[in-house]
C-alpha cells in the first residue's frame, strides 16, 4: 500500500495475556519507529530499527516488551502479561534512508485496551 | 519520558484569526518539527527546521527554530476549519534520531 499500516485498528484483552502488534512500512523505508501514545499526551518513543537490528530500544519500558522486524520489513510489537497501564494507541512510522532524520510517516495506529 | 512543553494547552479562535503556539525544552535540540493529528489518525509532519534562528514557511504556517535551541514556535494564519486537530512539536538531540513529542496544542475553529 501507499502508507503505513498497522493491525489489527483495535485490540481490546484481558489482564495477563499476550498480545502482537503489527506494522507494515512504506515499502522500501528502511527505518522504522514505534511509539506508544497515551491518552491527552504526546507520542513517546519505544524502538527505532534500522533495517533488521534494532538500533534503539530505549525507549522500551521494561522486559515484558519486545519487538522484532526479521526481514526488515514488517515490524511486530509484542508485550506479554498485559497490564491496564498498558492501554494507549501504538504508533509505527517509517522513513526512506534518504529522508532527514525526523520526517517520519506514521501509521493510524494500534488502539489497545486492556481490561 | 521526556515530553516538551507546548501552550497553550488548547484554544479557540474564530475562522480567519492568526493563531500562535510554542514548544519550550529545558533541553537543546538540532532538529525542530511540527506534526498535526487528526481524530484517529497518526501524526502528519507540517514543517521541519534544522538550524537555530531559521524562519520556514509552508503555505499559511510559519515556524521557527529559536535561537538558543530550547525552543520552537509555530504560526498559522487565516484559520480555517479544517485546521481542527492536535499540534505537536517535536525535536532531536544529539546525534540520536529518534523524536521527543511535546505535549501538544488543541486547536479548535468556530465558524
Amino acid at each position: 500500500g501507499a502508507g503505513v499500516s498497522q493491525t489489527p485498528s483495535n485490540k481490546v484483552t484481558e489482564k495477563g495475556k499476550y498480545v502482537e502488534l503489527r506494522c507494515d512500512p512504506i515499502s522500501g523505508h528502511t527505518a522504522l519507529y514505534w511509539y506508544r501514545q497515551s491518552l491527552g499526551q504526546g507520542p513517546e518513543f519505544l524502538i527505532y530499527f534500522q533495517g533488521t537490528g534494532a538500533a534503539d530500544d530505549s525507549g522500551l519500558p521494561n522486559d515484558r516488551f519486545f519487538a522484532v522486524r526479521p526481514e526488515g520489513s514488517v515490524s511486530t510489537l509484542k508485550i506479554q502479561r498485559t497490564e491496564r497501564g498498558d492501554s494507549a494507541v501504538y504508533l509505527c512510522a517509517s522513513r526512506a534512508d534518504s529522508d532527514p532524520p525526523g520526517e517520519l510517516f506514521f501509521g493510524e495506529g494500534s488502539r489497545l485496551t486492556v481490561l | 519520558g521526556q515530553q516538551l512543553n507546548q501552550s497553550p494547552q488548547s484554544m479557540f479562535i474564530q475562522e480567519g484569526e492568526d493563531v500562535s503556539m510554542n514548544c519550550t525544552s529545558s533541553s537543546i535540540f538540532n532538529t525542530w518539527l511540527w506534526y498535526k493529528q487528526d481524530p484517529g489518525e497518526g501524526p502528519v509532519l507540517l514543517i521541519a527546521l534544522y538550524k537555530a534562528g531559521e524562519l520556514t514557511s509552508n503555505g499559511r504556517l510559519t515556524a521557527q527554530f529559536g535561537i538558543t535551541r530550547k525552543d520552537s514556535f509555530l504560526n498559522i494564519s487565516a484559520s480555517i476549519p479544517s485546521d481542527v486537530g492536535i499540534y505537536f512539536c517535536a525535536g532531536i538531540g544529539g546525534t540520536a534520531s529518534k523524536l521527543t513529542f511535546g505535549t501538544g496544542t488543541r486547536l479548535q475553529v468556530t465558524l
